[in-house]
């Protein structure tokens, strides 16, 4: 069945360094991949996205790239800084479906 | 701009309690949803409502069943509580099913004991 796997499930980085998170899928996909960030005690809130039409797309510090031929997409964030640590989700809406399905969440904790 | 409110924050019930979770929105999106999410497991679809007067299972919906009132509201209903239900629960709303940005609410702790 569809399925998004997320890696890794904890990312520990020094503040300043680059993180990246990986994200596969099994079955064909949609053209729509939101990545969202959740902090402690909130609800999920979308950060980029990226439509199949993109290979890549970039808002300040945060990237997105998407290779559909190899069917994975990853998120990367450079210069982390302290407020980046979060839980982060990527997702991804399956041929067929009307609804996302969500990876199992990284969490990234960036050391001062 | 309240965006998505889920009512109430907390909550725990004993085993065989019905509750009802309250979910409203007010950026007049047509698609409603109702997530629940578990410690390893993400984010996990319960039902959905893709316009109003329409619902439909998502990937875990035994046990619950929903309500879309209005536009505005979709509403989680647990007729019978039981412990596998403890989790936290997410109301999200988008402009249309697909392509589209979900926002979501703050979301509920519920504990069954």
């Amino acid at each position: 069945g569809e399925n998004v796997e997320q890696h890794p499930s904890t990312l520990s980085v020094q503040e300043g360094d680059s993180a990246v998170i990986k994200c596969t899928y099994s079955d064909s996909a949609s053209n729509y991949f939101p990545w969202y960030k959740q902090e402690l005690g909130k609800g999920p809130q979308l950060i980029i996205d990226i439509r199949s039409n993109v290979g890549e797309k970039k808002d300040q510090r945060i990237a997105v790239t998407l290779n559909k031929t190899a069917k994975h997409f990853s998120l990367h964030i450079t210069e982390t800084q302290p407020e980046d640590s979060a839980v982060y989700f990527c997702a991804a809406i399956f041929s067929g479906y009307s609804t996302l399905t969500f990876g199992k969440g990284t969490m990234l904790l960036v050391s001062p | 701009n309240a965006g998505v409110t889920q009512t109430p924050k907390f909550q725990v019930l004993k085993t065989g309690q019905s509750m009802t979770l309250q979910c409203a929105q007010d950026m007049n999106h047509n698609s409603m949803y109702w997530y629940r999410q578990d410690p390893g497991m993400g984010l996990r679809l319960i039902y959905y409502s893709a316009s109003e007067g329409t619902t439909d299972k998502g990937e875990v919906p035994n046990g619950y069943n929903v309500s879309r009132l209005n536009k505005r509201e979709f509403s989680l209903r647990l007729e019978s509580a039981a412990p596998s239900q403890t989790s936290v629960y997410f109301c999200a709303s988008s402009e249309t099913p697909m392509n589209t940005e979900a926002f979501f609410g703050q979301g509920t702790r519920l504990t069954v004991v």
